[in-house]
């Protein structure tokens, strides 16, 4: 079975910095897809960034990036010029690439951007 | 704008009664949709994934007989709690993979909060 470890239950972060949440992952698969999901107070979820695994490049959205390392299944996302509006919970995520795969979510990242 | 809608987005409860909780993709066909529970400020545990046309696959530990899914329509799965007990209080949310989406995304509805006095 996946397993999904984020071991930072809360980060803070000033206005305009730079931040990095961890995660790390547990597989035996080849193939398949990381994602950050940022979950804020109203607690809709959202997605920030996937990564294919058979993808060597960092995936990028914007102010959102990851750090992918496949050898060392690790998989961090920075958030850039960090704003107010970031503050939240942020999901790592796991899915294997099999026609039945589900995600398997990390505990959490509770993450506070403060002026 | 929205994908994934629920209704209702809270609902309260005596104990002892049934809850039907709604999730409609609003703009494409789903043949799978997935509900998960989330416990204040912790992570979502994965309940089921519901299949149109077919019996929904439970995650283990989940009682099939207290939470019923129905996967009746292409934009509609519905999650009834049974005999709802106030240990049932949570929150749920429902997903939905787009088929044009990146493979493996899903996007998720707002969520119900479900309080069982």
């Amino acid at each position: 079975a996946q397993t999904v470890t984020q071991s930072q239950p809360e980060m803070s972060v000033q206005e305009a910095e730079t931040v990095t949440l961890s995660c790390t992952y547990d597989t035996s698969e080849n193939n398949y897809y990381l994602f950050w999901y940022k979950q804020p107070p109203s607690r809709q979820m959202i997605l920030v960034i996937r990564q294919e695994a058979y993808k060597q490049q960092n995936a990028t959205e914007n102010r959102f990036s990851v750090n992918f390392q496949k050898a060392a299944k690790s998989f961090s996302l920075k958030i850039s010029d960090s704003q107010l509006g970031d503050t939240a919970m942020y999901f790592c995520a796991f899915m294997g690439s099999g026609g039945y795969s589900t995600l398997t979510f990390g505990k959490g990242t509770m993450l506070l951007v403060s002026p | 704008g929205a994908v994934v809608s629920q209704h209702p987005s809270r609902v309260i409860c005596k104990s002892g009664t049934s809850v039907k909780i709604e999730c409609r993709s609003l703009d494409f066909q789903a043949t799978t949709m997935f509900w998960y529970r989330q416990f204040p400020k912790k992570s979502l545990m994965l309940m089921a994934t519901s299949n149109e046309g077919s019996k929904a696959t439970y995650e283990q530990g989940v009682e099939k007989d207290k939470f019923l899914i129905n996967h009746a329509s292409l934009t509609l799965s519905t999650l009834t709690v049974t005999s709802a007990h106030p240990e049932d209080s949570s929150f749920y949310i429902c997903s939905v993979s787009r088929p044009e989406a990146a493979q493996g995304t899903q996007y998720f509805g707002p969520g119900t909060r479900l309080l069982v006095l």
